[in-house]
């Protein structure tokens, strides 16, 4: 099994929806957890930091449990310029591991 | 201010040649990572700088691969001789410190013909 596990997509979401992303790590000693985001052939960018009591930023939440060993992120009223690949990331110890991604589309 | 750079920004190289990957991180940031990403997979790990010492090369594939930071600042890659395989985006991004937000550079194409 994989240390971190993302549902690769692509999802193909209508503009205006919200859309969900799971995201679950197979270590219990991970300590810390971000969200990147990724656009074609570009470097990727930090979107969110996720801590245990979820954090919010516009229209992004992100959540941590630590229980399931889960992380989401949430995107409420999609725009067309939030597709892009969104890369989980778990930190443990000096390690950094990515998820591949998750492809979202966002159609007009 | 600057972020992290990286030269060049594309290599093409033969098979069974010797490539450096050159990666200029943010100043003052003491964590320096490198990572592969092929198409449709997320970076993979490859080794962590913090200050001048590699305190983790476990991601290194194999001994062809190499990797220095002499001043605990500009970090060089160094593959020898390349394999068709090899060719992949190499990313380099530098962190403050380790469990914070690390910053990427564009990263190198390197395509081994």
């Amino acid at each position: 099994r994989k240390e971190v596990e993302q549902d690769p997509g692509p999802f193909n979401v209508p503009e205006g929806a919200t859309v969900a992303f799971n995201c679950t790590y197979s270590n219990s000693a991970s300590q810390s957890f971000f969200w990147y985001r990724q656009d074609c052939r570009k470097e990727p960018k930090l979107l969110m930091s996720v801590y245990s009591s979820g954090n919010e930023d516009g229209r992004f939440t992100a959540q941590l449990n630590r229980a399931s060993q889960y992380i989401s992120l949430l995107i409420r009223d999609s725009k067309l310029s939030d597709s892009a690949t969104y890369l989980c990331v778990v930190n443990r110890d000096d390690k950094i591991i990515f998820g591949k991604g998750t492809r979202l589309h966002i159609l007009p | 201010g600057a972020g992290v750079s990286q030269t060049p920004s594309n290599k093409v190289t033969e098979k069974g040649k010797y490539v450096e990957l050159r990666c200029d991180p943010i100043s003052g940031h003491t964590a320096l990572y490198w990572y592969r990403q092929s198409l449709g997979q997320g970076p993979e790990f490859l080794i962590y700088f913090q200050g001048t010492g590699a305190a983790d090369d476990s991601g290194l594939p194999n001994d062809r691969f190499f990797a220095v930071r002499p001043e605990g600042s500009v970090s060089t890659l160094k593959i020898q001789r390349t394999e068709r395989g090899d060719s992949a985006v190499y990313l380099c991004a530098s962190s403050p410190r380790e469990d914070r937000e690390q910053f990427f550079g564009p990263g190198t194409r390197l395509t081994v013909l």
